[in-house]
């Protein structure tokens, strides 16, 4: 099973309201990410977590707040967001953790959230 | 920083044509990855090669990892409508779990 599930698929949002996002995977990797995509461009590292501690944070601002409850589950949380944080939000596993040498690099991301903020 | 050079960044063709999507780099990567991606949808992993020289198929697609591992190819024969969608090459580096992702190539196949 190689799948990464999110939820919800769509959302929009006014600049006041408090959301999260949420993606699951159950093929037991120890690294999870999320990633920002615009239009036409290729993903954007936010966030990674490896073994459920946040280890590269890619100076993303405070109102994305991320957590990993636990090895299968990462939340985003988004607060006072602005019109240009639309976008597709992936989340994204895999094997191979941060800081580890060697090992195979893919990853596999979930079919992602397409946040419009009004 | 490492950089993937992806070209071309757009190409539409009529079905049934051949094709070939380059990503080029000055460094080395451990790995390097394709990706297939439709609208609305996330990146889906095609292949991943690792041997400096490695060529993979997969039915009518050829991967190959170029021989100092800086560059990747991937050619599709005779493409068919279903293979239109946004193209990306990353590559993996030995150390971390960092990607650095190509610019991405846009394939519009005409019926």
């Amino acid at each position: 099973d190689t799948e990464v599930t999110q939820t919800p698929k769509h959302l929009v949002m006014g600049m006041t309201n408090k959301k999260s996002l949420k993606c699951e995977q159950h093929m037991g990797h120890r690294a999870m990410y999320w990633y920002k995509q615009k239009a036409k461009k290729p993903p954007e590292l936010m966030f990674v977590y490896s073994y459920e501690k946040l280890s590269i944070n890619e100076s993303v601002p405070s109102r994305f707040s991320p957590e990993c409850p636990n090895s299968s589950l990462l939340n985003l949380h988004l607060h006072a967001l602005q019109p240009e944080d639309s976008a597709l939000y992936l989340c994204a596993s895999s094997q191979k953790r941060t800081y580890q040498r060697g090992g195979r690099d893919e990853q596999f991301f979930g079919p992602g959230t397409r946040l419009t903020v009004l | 920083t490492q950089l993937l050079e992806q070209s071309p960044q757009f190409l539409s063709i009529q079905e049934g044509e051949n094709l070939t999507v380059y990503c080029n780099s000055s460094s080395v990567f451990s790995s390097l990855q394709w990706y297939r991606q439709e609208p609305g949808e996330g990146p889906v992993l095609l292949v991943t090669v690792v041997t400096g020289g490695e060529v993979k198929k997969l039915k009518r697609l050829t991967f190959q990892f170029g021989d100092a591992r800086k560059d990747s190819s991937l050619h599709i024969t005779a493409a068919q409508p279903g293979d239109t969608g946004l193209y990306l090459c990353a590559g993996g580096r030995n150390a971390g779990n960092m990607l650095t992702f190509g610019g991405g190539t846009r394939l519009m196949v005409k019926p």
